[in-house]
């Protein structure tokens, strides 16, 4: 199946600093998300982004399809950004549906200082 | 975006008890809705997927018999922990699929922490 490889692991930033996470896919996929996991466990769905370029207020994503890679920008981050972010992809072969059976990678653990 | 609802947040059981988690989406319907489990400072790891009016499907190794699953309605699904072990002990994550615009979106219950005495 589809490997998903996010770095880097660990990230502490100073509050108001900007950040790139990335995300490394090996197979062509047809469902690639990132999600941001706070302190209490809640995922939130930040973007559906399995090509191209999304904004959301102080976030943004890029997915370059052919070169298999997603990449997450935080601008001016805040410490309620600290958390842990995950990409997770589903591989071009495994259909239409059930987004949920994609594979999910280990995680950025974001902290922001004040 | 899509809410889906999950309950308990957190529960306590001395061990051989069950345990029902339930999650329900709030404002849309899911006729799969799917279920994790996450050890502290580690992924997601997909159990199984949870189906409407059908079988759940459960990923390999995953015992079925331990970890019950019903889908009775396109809002609610259920897991049940039966005769529950220490080792069971973790952070269950219920998600659901919306389509918006062709695209499938997953959306999370808020988790509830097991822990086994």
């Amino acid at each position: 199946g589809i490997q998903v490889e996010q770095s880097p692991p660990d990230l502490i930033l100073q509050e108001g600093a900007n950040s790139t996470l990335r995300c490394n896919f090996s197979d062509s996929v047809n469902n690639l998300q990132w999600f941001h996991q706070n302190p209490w466990g809640q995922l939130i769905n930040l973007f559906y982004i399995p090509s191209g370029t999304k904004q959301n207020g102080r976030l943004s994503a890029t997915t370059v399809a052919t070169e298999r890679y997603s990449l997450l920008y935080i601008s001016s981050s805040q410490t309620t950004d600290s958390g842990v972010y995950f990409c997770a992809a589903r591989g071009a072969d495994q259909g239409n549906t059930n987004a949920g059976k994609s594979t999910f990678g280990d995680g950025t653990t974001l902290t922001v200082k004040p | 975006g899509a809410v889906v609802s999950q309950h308990p947040s957190r529960v306590i059981c001395k061990s051989g008890t069950s345990v029902k988690i339930e999650c329900r989406s709030l404002d849309f319907q899911a006729t799969t809705m799917f279920w994790y489990r996450q050890f502290p400072k580690q992924s997601l790891m997909l159990m199984a997927t949870s189906n409407e009016g059908s079988k759940a499907t459960y990923e390999q190794g995953v015992e079925k018999d331990k970890f019950l699953i019903n889908h009775a309605s396109l809002t609610l699904s259920t897991l049940t922990v039966t005769s529950a072990h220490p080792e069971d002990s973790s952070f269950y994550i219920c998600s659901a699929p919306s389509w918006g615009r062709g695209n499938e979106k997953l959306f999370f219950g808020s988790g509830t922490q097991l822990s086994v005495l």
